[in-house]
């Protein structure tokens, strides 16, 4: 079975400032992993995914995230955040079907 | 990429009476799709797998006759929620496996949002 885990389920961060949403999986197999990002009342929006190849990988909106197999982790990063993200963000790990972790609140205060 | 469409967006109905959501693949095939709720301020938990062609399989805790899968399509899946109750007012949102480069990527639908008053 696979699960996922948030560390953080709120992160306040100012305008303009790098931050880092973490995410650790666990998996027997092999694994896709996602992050999702959520804007109220809204459905979800595909950020990034890690596939195959290489571990740093790029989406849109500025994310990026590295896939790191020794530590089972799938780190979300931006170096400099707007307004406009301020959303939940969702990682998810996915074999034969997809689950979410719990989620994280991004807050970017002006 | 893969378009997943799901119909209605958002519906209110009555205490007691039955809600039909429907998921579609626009320009793909799926033998399975998979449907989601989300709960205010809480994360997507999976409902069920729909099969094509055959009985879906759904996750510990989810009541089998109350969210009724049907899957009778290769592009078509239905949620009925029956006899809906307040507790059951959510965020149902579907999706379907499609074969990307590298592997296989999950497509979502819009999501219902149901309030049962």
């Amino acid at each position: 079975a696979q699960s996922v885990t948030q560390l953080d389920s709120q992160v306040p961060v100012f305008e303009e400032a790098p931050v880092e949403l973490r995410c650790n999986y666990s998996s027997s197999v092999s694994v896709y992993l996602f992050w999702y990002v959520q804007y109220p009342n809204q459905g979800l929006q595909l950020l990034l995914k890690y596939l195959s190849g290489s571990t740093l990988v790029k989406g849109i909106n500025g994310f990026e995230a590295e896939f790191n197999k020794s530590q089972t982790s799938f780190h979300l990063r931006k170096p400099s955040v707007h307004i406009s993200d301020t959303a939940e963000y969702f990682c998810a790990v996915s074999y034969d079907k997809v689950i979410f972790g719990p989620g994280t609140s991004l807050s970017v205060i002006p | 990429g893969a378009v997943v469409s799901q119909h209605p967006s958002w519906v209110i109905c009555k205490s007691g009476t039955s809600v039909k959501i429907e998921c579609r693949s626009l320009d793909f095939q799926a033998t399975t799709m998979f449907w989601y709720r989300q709960f205010p301020k809480q994360s997507l938990m999976l409902m069920a797998t729909s099969n094509e062609g055959s009985k879906a399989t759904y996750e510990q805790g989810v009541e089998k006759d109350k969210f009724l899968i049907n899957h009778a399509s290769l592009t078509l899946s239905t949620l009925t929620v029956t006899s809906a109750h307040p507790e059951d007012s959510s965020f149902y949102i579907c999706s379907a496996p499609f074969p990307v480069s590298g592997g296989t990527e999950a497509f979502f639908g819009q999501g219902t949002r149901l309030t049962v008053v």
